[in-house]
């Protein structure tokens, strides 16, 4: 199966902490993938996991749980800038394709 | 390092046209992909060429098709074309995309934002 769900949006405060879940089936599962893409531009790389636990990169987090089919990004000290949409990737061991989310739009407020 | 460069970034065409998109990689990679975004269907994979061959290929019609040259840029054409076709064509390339590695990672283009009339 190819299913990948993430919520379709979320709204949050500046200066606070939001996290974005990502829920996969885990047939052939070769690594996942945490793009940001703001309105009428290309998805840029955020983050990847392949093994189980955190990996930290400054004020994002990624979170991935093999045998749950499960990740999650977390965003701390939220700026306006970081107001885009979030799309979680996963990379099946059969190749390079990547099947993407749905994306999560995440607003960030004043 | 140039990232990755795509050609036209806007394009319209009307329908039962034919159209050409073209894709530079980041310099060293040597596997490019590329995916249609809509926001009815969001990002879906087209294909995916290796060393000028196709490796992976999603579930378009033969419409879809593309090629890669010896120095690793790569082209998809999309023949016939029909109003559902209107999107942003995104291009990613990727060192070798075997590995599982954070080097995998694929680098995505500006895109092509193609309108069919």
């Amino acid at each position: 199966g190819q299913n990948i769900d993430q919520p379709t949006e979320m709204t949050a405060t500046e200066g606070a902490i939001v996290q974005i879940n990502c829920t996969y089936q885990t047939s052939g599962f070769n690594g996942l993938f945490w793009y940001q893409q703001h309105a009428g531009e290309a998805p840029t790389f955020l983050s990847y996991n392949v093994l189980d636990g955190l990996e930290e990169k400054g004020r994002f987090s990624s979170f991935l749980s093999r045998s749950k089919g499960y990740s999650y990004l977390l965003l701390k000290e939220l700026q306006m800038k970081d107001s885009a949409s979030y799309l979680c990737a996963v990379r099946r061991t059969a190749g390079n394709k990547l099947t993407f989310g749905g994306g999560t739009r995440v607003l960030v407020k004043p | 390092k140039a990232g990755v460069t795509q050609t036209p970034r806007y394009l319209i065409k009307t329908r039962g046209q034919q159209v050409t998109l073209s894709c530079s990689p980041i310099s060293g990679h040597r596997s490019v992909s590329w995916y249609q975004q809509t926001p009815g269907q969001g990002l879906q994979f087209l294909f995916e060429y290796f060393s000028e061959t196709q490796r992976n290929k999603g579930n378009f019609p033969g419409r879809f098709s593309g090629r890669q040259f010896s120095n690793s840029r790569s082209e998809m054409n999309v023949s016939t074309l029909e109003l559902g076709d209107s999107a942003l064509y995104l291009c990613a390339s990727s060192l070798r995309g075997r590995d599982s590695s954070s080097s995998e990672t694929q680098y995505f283009g500006p895109g092509t934002r193609l309108l069919v009339l």
